[in-house]
């Protein structure tokens, strides 16, 4: 298996554009995680769903960002406007059905910069 | 918050020594997991041991596990340069819909 796919892997853009991340998980994971990576805040849980259903959006920060996971191998995040302060790496993860307390299955990440 | 915390920080060994990295949480937890990050790269899963567990041993990781003080920790033995990275704790809550949680992280520097 390839493991989990994110694109692009690098993104630069201005502020106010919208900004599209894009996962693809491992196939047969139910589970699909999104994180957000920052030296001063670490890594944070931003969403994550169950069978393309969203669990626990809690962690988003703000209306600006949005999720869907429109099937079991695709899910996007998306910030519209983006902002500076959305700079940082933003990593898709997945995990068995087995349960959501089992090993994840991280992405290379997609850093992102807001100028 | 269950966030887990490392310590130290960072920590900056000789190859061949090794390297010992705690964890401290706050909550009653299913699992607590370590992961491996190198620069620039995704997070990688090293081990994983349960509530019930008290040690685990994976080639040259020993991960340790004492619930009455909520804290765990990773040993890494014999170490090597190819072990630089960070390392971070993650728990699982035992109840609620409460997701992995993860601390901040030991950046561990081996030199060679």
């Amino acid at each position: 298996d390839a493991g989990v796919i994110q694109s692009p892997r690098h993104e630069v853009t201005e502020m106010g554009q919208e900004v599209t991340l894009r996962c693809k998980p491992i196939s047969g994971h139910d589970y699909l995680f999104w994180y957000r990576q920052t030296m001063m805040r670490g890594l944070e849980l931003l969403i994550y769903f169950n069978n393309n259903v969203p669990i626990d959006d809690s962690g988003m920060p703000e209306d600006r960002f949005s999720a869907k996971m429109p099937n079991a191998s695709f899910s996007t995040l998306k910030i519209q406007p983006s902002e500076p302060r959305d700079s940082a790496v933003y990593f898709c993860a997945s995990s068995l059905a087995s349960g959501r307390t089992d090993t994840q299955y991280f992405g290379p990440g997609t850093r992102l910069t807001v100028l | 918050s269950q966030q887990g915390e490392e310590d130290p920080q960072a920590l900056s060994i000789q190859e061949g020594e090794n390297a010992t990295m705690n964890c401290s949480y706050k909550t009653s937890i299913n699992n607590l997991q370590w992961y491996r990050q190198n620069s620039g790269r995704g997070l990688v899963h090293l081990i994983l041991i349960r509530s019930n567990e008290r040690e685990k041993h994976s080639g040259r990781l020993r991960v340790t596990l004492d619930t009455s003080k909520k804290s765990s920790s990773l040993l890494i033995t014999a170490s090597r340069a190819a072990d630089t990275a960070s390392y971070f704790c993650a728990t699982w809550a035992l109840t609620g819909n409460t997701p992995l949680v993860f601390g901040k992280g030991t950046r561990l520097s081996v030199i060679a």
